[in-house]
């Protein structure tokens, strides 16, 4: 079975780097993913990572993989107030087509 | 850039009707999910298609069906709606192969059961 953990909440500093983690049970995860989602809107990607990568870096943001300790962050650099929303990390078990475990979200809080 | 597009969305019903779901994925994808997310829940994955074909099922009640369509449209069918049947429902589409299968959502269908 699948298990994705996350901490519920984070605050940051506006200006500041947010870090957010997960961590994740299936060893046979191929892809691993992080989503953004403000109230009441639908889920959009931020970006992924493949399971033979330890980090994929796309303008602000950061990911890092540590494969062994099944550990996954996000790394927000200079956050702004369009931060704030809920982060989602989820995981594809294995190939093509398969249903995403998400974990619970993490509220990204900006402070000013 | 085309997305994925539900319709309704928003919906209202009461207890013990029937509803349904569409979802035109974006062009060229061939796959498609759909996904339940209850009040301050994560999305929970319940069934997914590939080429038309059932390709992955997750916490699908048995009172709920879905299929997808030649022109790779979906439909979810659900029946005898139940109260804890009110949330989000995201449908999401893929590339046919590789790129990650990056799945990218819809905007959502809101289904509320009076």
């Amino acid at each position: 079975g699948e298990d994705v953990e996350q901490s519920l909440f984070l605050s940051v500093r506006e200006g500041d780097s947010s870090v957010i983690n997960c961590t994740y049970t299936d060893s046979s995860s191929t892809y691993l993913y992080w989503y953004k989602q403000e109230p009441g809107a639908g889920l959009q990607l931020l970006t992924y990572i493949f399971s033979n990568m330890d980090m994929k870096q796309d303008q602000r943001l950061t990911v890092l993989l540590n494969k062994k300790d099944k550990h996954l962050s996000l790394r927000i650099a200079d956050t702004q107030t369009g931060d704030s929303a809920i982060y989602f990390c989820a995981e594809n078990p294995s190939g093509r087509a398969d249903g995403l475990t998400f974990g619970k979200g993490t509220h990204l809080i900006i402070q000013p | 850039a085309a997305g994925v597009i539900q319709s309704p969305r928003h919906l209202i019903k009461e207890k013990r009707e029937t509803a349904t779901l569409k979802c035109y994925p974006i062009p060229r994808h061939d796959t498609v999910y759909w996904y339940q997310q209850g009040p301050g829940q994560d999305p929970q994955f319940l069934i997914s298609f590939y080429e038309k074909m059932q390709s992955d099922k997750g916490s699908i009640p048995d009172r709920f069906s879905a299929q997808q369509f030649s022109d790779y449209h979906s439909e979810l069918n659900m029946s005898s709606l139940e109260l804890g049947d009110s949330a989000l429902y995201f449908c999401a589409s893929s590339l046919p192969t590789g790129h990650g299968n990056e799945q990218f959502f819809g905007p959502g269908t809101r289904l509320t059961v009076l």
